[in-house]
């Protein structure tokens, strides 16, 4: 019930496409859900976060989709440029607890110029 | 403002051995997290703590240890080392009462145990 499952594993896309990537969750107590992106030889960064009460959260060129009743959410990259080529990880956690985050196994975007 | 700091940053030892990731960081951020990542596996928690002298065990314990003395440091040791402990281990920060409930990685240290 505490895992965060993250497809796809590995990702190719034109540069100008949407890179999708999906998360599904089981515990219904999470309440936080934010995505980082890491690049080669650094450690993860938040790239964008949203809460239950919310379905979407945009910022730039990044979207995330949350459908609560699916335990579902989703990653878009609109306009892909290759200077998003990273490894994204979703996560999940309970605020009201200890603020421990239970990750994704992270997909591999690779972008295409 | 350095943020997180950790040493080394890659270490190969032996089998059997004992080994110290150190993790420093200069914000005085109450939580600290150590992750080891794994493909396949993603990140997963090691141990983490809500304050000096308070740690709790994460996903994956077995085989670490750790210790905060003071707030700023977060060692974790590897008491006798398995080739399946290689990893990159990643430390990690929270600031206490932050609305944003982010968390703010280091660089890593690769870990190989031959």
């Amino acid at each position: 019930q505490q895992q965060v499952k993250q497809s796809p594993q590995s990702l190719i896309v034109q540069k100008g496409g949407i890179s999708i990537i999906n998360c599904a969750y089981e515990n219904t107590a999470f309440d936080y859900f934010p995505w980082y992106q890491q690049f080669p030889g650094k450690g993860p960064a938040l790239l964008i976060a949203i809460r239950p009460d919310v379905s979407e959260k945009k910022e730039g060129r990044f979207t995330i989709s949350f459908n609560k009743s699916a335990k579902q959410f989703s990653l878009h990259i609109m306009d892909s440029q290759p200077g998003d080529s990273a490894t994204y990880f979703c996560a999940a956690s309970i605020t009201s607890g200890t603020y421990k985050y239970i990750f994704g196994t992270g997909t591999r975007l690779k972008v295409l110029a | 403002d350095a943020g997180i700091t950790q040493s080394p940053r890659y270490k190969i030892t032996e089998t059997g051995r004992q080994v110290t990731l150190m993790c420093h960081q200069t914000w005085s951020h109450s939580y600290m997290f150590w992750y080891r990542q794994d493909l396949g596996h993603g990140l997963r928690l090691i141990y983490y703590s809500a304050a000096a002298d308070i740690t709790d065990k994460g996903e994956v314990p077995d085989g670490y240890v750790v210790s905060r003395s003071k707030t700023e440091n977060f060692p974790l040791t590897l008491e006798s080392a398995t080739r399946s402990q290689t990893s990159v281990y990643f430390c990690a920060t929270r600031l206490a009462g932050s609305s944003s409930y982010e968390q703010y990685f280091g660089p890593g240290t690769r870990l190989t145990v031959t």
